[in-house]
């Protein structure tokens, strides 16, 4: 059974960063690629990145570009989301999906990061 | 960047009902477009791939179709489970933007 745990959320001050964890389990995480998607309070969802299963691509919505990296670590069945100069905007709950070809199949409980001064 | 743009915002329904919810993709993308199901609360669940491939464990009311640019997601005889926002997604090209969603309330 594919289980995807989401960790590292919280509290952040404007500028400051964080670093998401998704722990994943019940499937040979090293085959497939991975999303991250966000959701700000009452909002829709956001596509937010996409890395292929063995980490040699990587892509970014408009909005993330250049601030959030990306990575995976397939020894330890675990994607990251390394956000950098967060602003208020990013305020969101942040979920880690896990891709068939890149389709979303299945998707973490989600985690919240909230940036505030 | 390609847009979604989804219609109704919000759609007024009874159980048994059928409903019909349109996505629209600002320049061709195929059949590269799936369709998700949000309760409060909880993550997505995929129910529609490649434009009109139910998923695996989705009941068969639910259904897509289209291709191009013009995409719909039928729900037939609605069940109270059903109500819960949808969105839509393209995947034919990055960024893989969502539409807005469309919510089904009672």
């Amino acid at each position: 059974q594919v289980q995807l745990v989401e960790s590292g959320g919280g509290a952040v001050q404007p500028g400051g960063s964080l670093r998401l964890s998704c722990v994943a389990s019940g499937f040979t995480f090293s085959s497939y690629g991975m999303h991250w998607v966000r959701q700000a309070p009452g909002k829709g969802l956001e596509w937010v990145a996409f890395i292929r299963y063995d980490g040699s691509n990587e892509y970014y919505a408009d909005s993330v570009k250049g601030r959030f990296t990306i990575s995976r670590d397939n020894s330890k069945n675990t994607l990251h989301l390394q956000m950098n100069s967060l602003r208020a905007e990013d305020t969101a709950v942040y979920y880690c999906g896990k891709a068939r070809v890149v389709v979303i199949t299945a998707w973490g409980q989600g985690i919240l990061v909230t940036v505030s001064s | 960047d390609i847009q979604m743009t989804q219609s109704p915002f919000t759609l007024s329904a009874s159980v048994g009902d059928r409903v019909t919810i349109t996505c629209r993709a600002s320049q061709n993308i195929n059949s590269w477009l799936a369709w998700y199901q949000q309760k409060p609360g909880k993550a997505p669940q995929l129910l529609i791939y490649k434009a009109s491939s139910l998923e695996s464990g989705v009941p068969s009311r639910f259904s897509g179709s289209g291709s191009g640019t013009e995409f719909t997601l039928t729900i037939n005889s609605l069940q109270p489970d059903d109500f819960a926002t949808y969105y839509c997604q393209q995947y034919n090209s990055y960024p893989y933007i969502f539409g807005q969603g469309t919510k089904l309330e009672i």
